[in-house]
């Protein structure tokens, strides 16, 4: 079945160093990715996409690597701030989906002082 | 700054009950979308809704149903509502031209049934 997962549930940074979190998809038939942020207590907040046949993006202070061969996409964080502190979760739009998304289920980043 | 608004921030209902979630959007937006947040799960979008009075189904409508009757409050109702509808519902909006990925969304509206 089609999936979009994460690598790994929480991840802690010192404040200042840079973030990665991860995403794998496995539905080769996915035309744009995206990356939401959810703070404690809100709605998702669309960052960032990509579109796949590109394989980076950069934005203010993050950017997205995708690596078609193994359906791995990432979102880095430059120089992470307590701000930063949400869950973050990826998405894919298969093309000709529609407005149907597939979500992962997030990565809890925690910023320490 | 677009506002996505939703009536409750925390509901408890019971079975069986018909219930009912609003949301309002303040920027005219075209698209709205309802969807539930489970643990594990991911985001999963019930029913959208791209202009006034139309709907569609989205991955899991089942024991829900919608009503736009005017463009910026898009409803979602419970029609009798179970224990594993339990959840955290979010509405989100998007305006025509731009990608229906990126939603506003709205804080969220914790549901329980008991």
């Amino acid at each position: 079945g089609e999936s979009v997962g994460l690598h790994l549930p929480t991840l802690s940074v010192q404040e200042g160093d840079n973030s990665i979190i991860n995403c794998a998809y496995s539905n080769s038939a996915s035309d744009y990715f995206i990356w939401y942020k959810q703070e404690s207590g809100k709605g998702p907040q669309f960052i960032i996409d990509i579109r796949s046949n590109m394989d980076k993006r950069q934005g203010q202070r993050v950017t997205v690597l995708l690596n078609k061969t193994v359906k791995h996409l990432s979102l880095q964080i430059a120089a992470t701030q307590p701000g930063d502190s949400a869950v973050y979760f990826c998405a894919e739009k298969l093309t000709g989906g529609g407005n149907k998304l597939t979500f992962g289920t997030g990565t809890q980043l925690k910023v320490e002082l | 700054d677009v506002k996505v608004t939703q009536s409750s921030r925390y509901l408890v209902k019971r079975t069986g009950e018909k219930v009912f979630l609003e949301c309002v959007q303040d920027m005219d937006h075209e698209n709205m979308f309802w969807y539930r947040q489970d643990p594990g799960l991911g985001l999963r979008l019930i029913y959208f809704s791209y202009d006034v009075k139309m709907k569609e189904k989205g991955d899991i409508p089942e024991g829900y149903s919608v009503s736009r009757e005017k463009k910026e409050r898009f409803s979602l109702i419970l029609e009798s509502a179970s224990t594993n509808q339990t959840s955290m519902y979010l509405c989100a909006s998007t305006p025509a031209g731009r990608a229906y990925y990126e939603q506003y969304f709205g804080p969220g509206t914790r549901l329980t049934v008991t």
